[in-house]
């Protein structure tokens, strides 16, 4: 069971138009990341959310942290062909037990933006 | 700074072989996490070191281990290599007190 559930799992577009990618849980998360990752390569973060209700923009990206701190859009206005990728959402919280808590990911939007 | 480097960046060994991977995180970061990545199962979280002790653990068998060192630097071992085992490997260390986590290139393992 994925304790975030990621949403469209595909992502097929032309070049100009806007999406919205989605990213829910039950749980409550101390903060949540997003994450572009191309063919072969590690994820790379964008962007880091803290507070409920948080909205941060990069360019032409528009990041939200719900008002509940469980769940996270990520809009993209006027997709370009660059903006292909696998997107992955990641919420941090504090296990029991553990000192260090950890990031749970989820199973990421694969994005084509077609020209 | 320098980001999270990964070696070998390719590997291709065959069944019930071993394998050791190597990963240096970003200068200052303690926290080293390892995930296995395939095109079925996403990425996987295997365990994270911190301090040379490791303090989480996924949902992996006894044959993937790993270990820190002094400098912060650790090793991911897979022994007696399966082939469900070929994937991305990926490994990421994490900035205090901010949870961000930054990833390496990955090693892309195979295992024929």
């Amino acid at each position: 069971t994925q304790l975030l559930e990621q949403s469209p799992q595909f992502l097929s577009i032309q070049e100009g138009e806007n999406l919205t990618v989605y990213c829910n849980s039950s749980s409550v998360f101390s903060s949540l990341q997003w994450y572009r990752q191309e063919p072969g390569e590690g994820p790379v973060l964008l962007v880091t959310v803290v507070t409920g209700g948080e909205v941060k923009k990069l360019k032409r990206l528009t990041f939200q942290f719900g008002d509940a701190r469980k769940d996270s859009s990520l809009h993209i206005t006027a997709a370009q062909p660059g903006d292909t990728g696998l997107y992955l959402c990641a919420g941090y919280t504090a296990d029991r037990g553990s000192t260090l808590g950890r990031l749970y990911f989820g199973r990421g939007t694969q994005l084509t933006v077609w020209p | 700074k320098a980001g999270v480097t990964q070696t070998p960046r390719y590997l291709i060994k065959t069944r019930g072989q071993q394998v050791t991977l190597s990963c240096s995180p970003i200068s200052g970061h303690r926290s080293v996490s390892w995930y296995q990545q395939t095109p079925g199962q996403g990425l996987q979280f295997l365990f994270e070191y911190f301090s040379e002790t490791q303090r989480n653990k996924g949902n992996f068998p006894g044959r993937f281990s790993g270990r820190q060192f002094s400098n912060s630097r650790s090793e991911m071992n897979v022994s007696t290599l399966e082939l469900g085992d070929s994937a991305l490997y990926l490994c990421a260390s994490r900035s205090q007190p901010d949870n961000e986590q930054f990833f390496g290139p990955g090693t892309r393992l195979t295992v024929l």
